[in-house]
């Protein structure tokens, strides 16, 4: 079966900190996909960024950037120099196999104070 | 233009009263979905489309049930509305293939409150 799994609930941090976002996938599928989604006080849902199974690359886009190790599951995101703006539940997703539909975790919600 | 578009934004009924919620999308994508954001705003798939074909229906009560008119459009019809539907409820669409599959596409949200 798949699973995501974010293991921090809520994190609080000071603007201009660094802040890393936790993510464990379980799949059987060779290839899959998985996505950082970002969702803001305002309710709908941002597409960050997506990455499949081939590519073990990290990406950086401005502040944000990512880590994706096949061997132990994981695809963090780091927010480096935080801004109040960051402030929002972020969800990490997974989908592979034929069924084409995400599989989520359960968000962790990140909270900047200035 | 909005890439994919779900009326109403926000929806305040009685129980048991039936209420739809539309959703279109133009990004030419042959796959859609509807989601729901419980409470505790934990995502779970409700259904899938492709192309007009449901290919995902999860455990959900019959008292839904979605409608694909075209490829473009996805509707969701609620029957005999319960307190426990109150949830907000998403519509996406991707492009779903054997190669690839793109990212999912959100619509703004309904936030469904029954009363």
């Amino acid at each position: 079966a798949q699973k995501v799994t974010q293991a921090q609930t809520e994190i609080s941090v000071v603007e201009k900190e660094d802040v890393t976002l936790d993510c464990v996938y379980e799949t059987r599928d060779t290839t899959y996909y998985l996505f950082w989604y970002k969702q803001p006080p305002s309710g709908e849902l941002v597409f960050l960024i997506r990455r499949n199974s081939f590519d073990e690359q990290n990406e950086i886009s401005g502040r944000y950037s990512w880590n994706f190790q096949k061997s132990t599951s994981s695809f963090n995101f780091t927010i480096t120099a935080s801004q109040v703006v960051d402030s929002a539940v972020y969800f990490c997703a997974l989908t592979g196999g034929s069924q084409g539909n995400l599989i989520f975790g359960k968000g962790t919600k990140l909270s900047v104070k200035p | 233009d909005t890439a994919v578009s779900q009326t109403p934004k926000y929806l305040v009924t009685q129980m048991g009263n039936d209420k739809s919620i539309k959703c279109e999308q133009n990004l030419g994508h042959d796959t859609m979905y509807w989601y729901k954001q419980d409470s505790k705003k934990f995502l779970k798939i409700m259904f899938s489309y492709n192309n007009k074909e449901l290919i995902i229906n999860e455990t959900v009560p019959n008292r839904f049930s979605p409608k694909s008119p075209d490829k473009a459009h996805l509707n969701l019809h609620i029957n005999s509305l319960e307190l426990g539907d109150s949830a907000v409820y998403f519509c996406a669409s991707s492009q779903r293939g054997v190669q690839v599959n793109t990212e999912a596409f959100f619509g703004q949200g309904t936030r469904l409150t029954v009363v």
